[in-house]
């Protein structure tokens, strides 16, 4: 079957740093995408990744390792907006989008 | 440009009635999808659409059913509503490339007593 593990919640300091890991076993892969969700809202696009490496955009870096299955979300100098939910999705041989359920991130002042 | 927009927003329906969820974007594009969000899950794909007039089956198809009549418009059926549907259901769509970013619809709150 197909899986995406995301832990279900995170907890950080405003102005610190914090990483959101992704492990993923898919039929396939034709890249991986990081969502963010704040709570009764839809989810915005972070970043896509496709080659193995960091990508860099502002406060937020996100890493892929095909080899190992495995992502990571940067999040620097963070923000009280920044708590929301972080959703990792994989885009399978078929083109189709695996969801992993989000972690919950949690900024305290 | 409205970008995705879902109509309603918030539905409460009784078992066994039946209702529509519109999803429309100005966009242009191409693929269009519906999803249903759960606490604690994922987003799973109930069906999409690759263009005018054509839609396929997602993982959580049963239940559902979906029209594709105008490019712009993505409807989302269903027959006899169920407990089990009670969920936040997203519309998305992209402009061609499978690669390209979901753009989402602002989500529909849909409970079934």
């Amino acid at each position: 079957g197909q899986n995406i593990d995301q832990p279900t919640e995170m907890t950080a300091t405003e102005g610190a740093i914090v990483q959101i890991n992704c492990t993923y076993q898919t039929s396939g892969f034709n890249g991986l995408f990081w969502y963010q969700q704040h709570a009764g809202e839809a989810p915005t696009f972070l970043s896509y990744n496709v080659l193995d490496g960091l990508e860099e955009k502002g406060r937020f870096s996100s890493f892929l390792s095909r080899s190992k299955g495995y992502s990571y979300l940067l999040l620097k100098e963070l923000q009280m907006k920044d708590s929301a939910s972080y959703l990792c999705a994989v885009l399978d041989s078929n083109y189709q989008l695996i969801w992993g359920a989000g972690t919950k991130l949690i900024i305290k002042p | 440009n409205a970008g995705v927009t879902q109509t309603p927003k918030f539905r409460v329906l009784k078992t066994g009635q039946s209702m529509t969820l519109l999803c429309a974007q100005d966009m242009n594009h191409e693929y269009m999808y519906w999803y249903r969000q759960d606490p604690g899950m994922g987003l799973r794909l109930i069906h999409y659409s690759v263009g005018e007039g054509t839609t396929a089956k997602g993982e959580v198809p049963d239940g559902y059913n979906v029209s594709r009549l105008k490019k712009q418009n993505f409807l989302l059926g269903l027959e006899s509503a169920a407990p089990s549907q009670t969920s936040v259901y997203f519309c998305a769509s992209i402009l061609g490339g499978e690669t390209d970013t979901q753009y989402f619809g602002p989500g529909t709150r849909l409970t079934v007593l």
